[in-house]
C-alpha cells in the first residue's frame, strides 16, 4: 500500500511569491493535515480537510490557504512569502481521525 | 494551554548503550504516539498507547504510558546508529480529533558507532 506521498521535495521561491504544495494521501483516507515544522519549532498544525471541506485551521494568517479535491489529495497555497515561511511543510492523512501517516515532506525555501 | 514537555531534548550517546527520553504534560490524554522523524523526511508511527499503565515493546524500544495518562517513556536498549533522529511525542487529548493532536518539540538522538 503505497503511503502519503508529497510533491515536489523541494520548492525555491522568492519573498512575495505564490507557492502551491501537494499531497496525496493513502487510499481510503478521507481526512488530509497539513503542518509547519521551521527549524527548531515542533510540529504546528496548519490546516484539516476532510470530505472536501476545511474543517479546522491552525493560528496562521489567511495566506496560508488549502483545499481538498474530490480525490481527497489536497493543495496547499502560501501566498505573498515571507522569509520566516521556509520550512519544512508535512502532511498527514488519516482514516479514523485518530492516527495520522506523514508524508515526507516539502522543503519550502523563501529567498 | 496545552503543552508537551521532552527530555532531553538532546542526547549523543555511543552504540550499545541504553537511554530514555521522556514525554511530560499536566494534561490527560486519550492516547499517546511516539514517531521518530529523520533528517529531511515525515515523521513515522512508533506506537500508540491508549491504556493507563500500557507497556508496548518494539524490539529494542519499549515504550510506556504513565498511569494517570499524562506522561510516557521510550526505552531503548543497545542503540544502534540506526536509531538516529529525532523522536517525537504527540498526544491526544480526551474528545477531540486528530487536529488537536499535541506535539512535543521532540528528543534529538544521535547514536555514535
Amino acid at each position: 500500500e503505497a503511503g502519503v506521498t508529497q510533491s515536489p521535495t523541494h520548492l525555491i521561491k522568492t519573498r512575495g511569491q505564490q507557492a502551491t504544495l501537494r499531497c496525496s494521501p493513502i487510499s481510503g483516507h478521507t481526512s488530509v493535515y497539513w503542518y509547519q515544522q521551521a527549524l527548531g519549532l515542533g510540529l504546528q498544525f496548519l490546516l484539516w480537510y476532510d470530505e472536501g471541506e476545511e474543517r479546522n485551521r491552525g493560528n496562521f494568517p489567511p495566506r496560508f490557504s488549502g483545499r481538498q479535491f474530490p480525490n481527497y489529495s489536497s493543495e496547499l497555497n502560501v501566498n505573498a512569502l515571507e522569509l520566516e515561511d521556509s520550512a519544512l511543510y508535512l502532511c498527514a492523512s488519516s482514516h479514523t481521525g485518530l492516527q495520522g501517516y506523514f508524508g515526507p515532506g516539502t522543503r519550502l525555501t523563501v529567498l | 494551554t496545552q503543552l508537551l514537555e521532552q527530555s532531553p531534548q538532546f542526547l549523543s550517546i555511543q552504540e550499545g548503550e541504553n537511554l530514555t527520553v521522556y514525554c511530560n504534560s499536566s494534561s490527560v490524554f486519550s492516547s499517546l504516539q511516539w514517531y521518530r522523524q529523520e533528517p529531511g523526511e515525515g515523521p513515522v508511527l512508533l506506537v500508540t498507547v491508549v491504556t493507563g499503565g500500557e507497556v508496548k515493546k518494539l524490539k529494542r524500544l519499549t515504550f510506556q504510558f504513565g498511569d494517570a495518562r499524562k506522561d510516557s517513556s521510550l526505552h531503548i536498549t543497545a542503540a544502534q546508529p540506526g536509531d538516529t533522529g529525532l523522536y517525537l511525542c504527540a498526544g491526544l487529548l480526551m474528545k477531540t480529533s486528530y487536529d488537536k493532536v499535541i506535539f512535543g518539540p521532540g528528543t534529538s538522538l544521535s547514536v555514535i558507532p
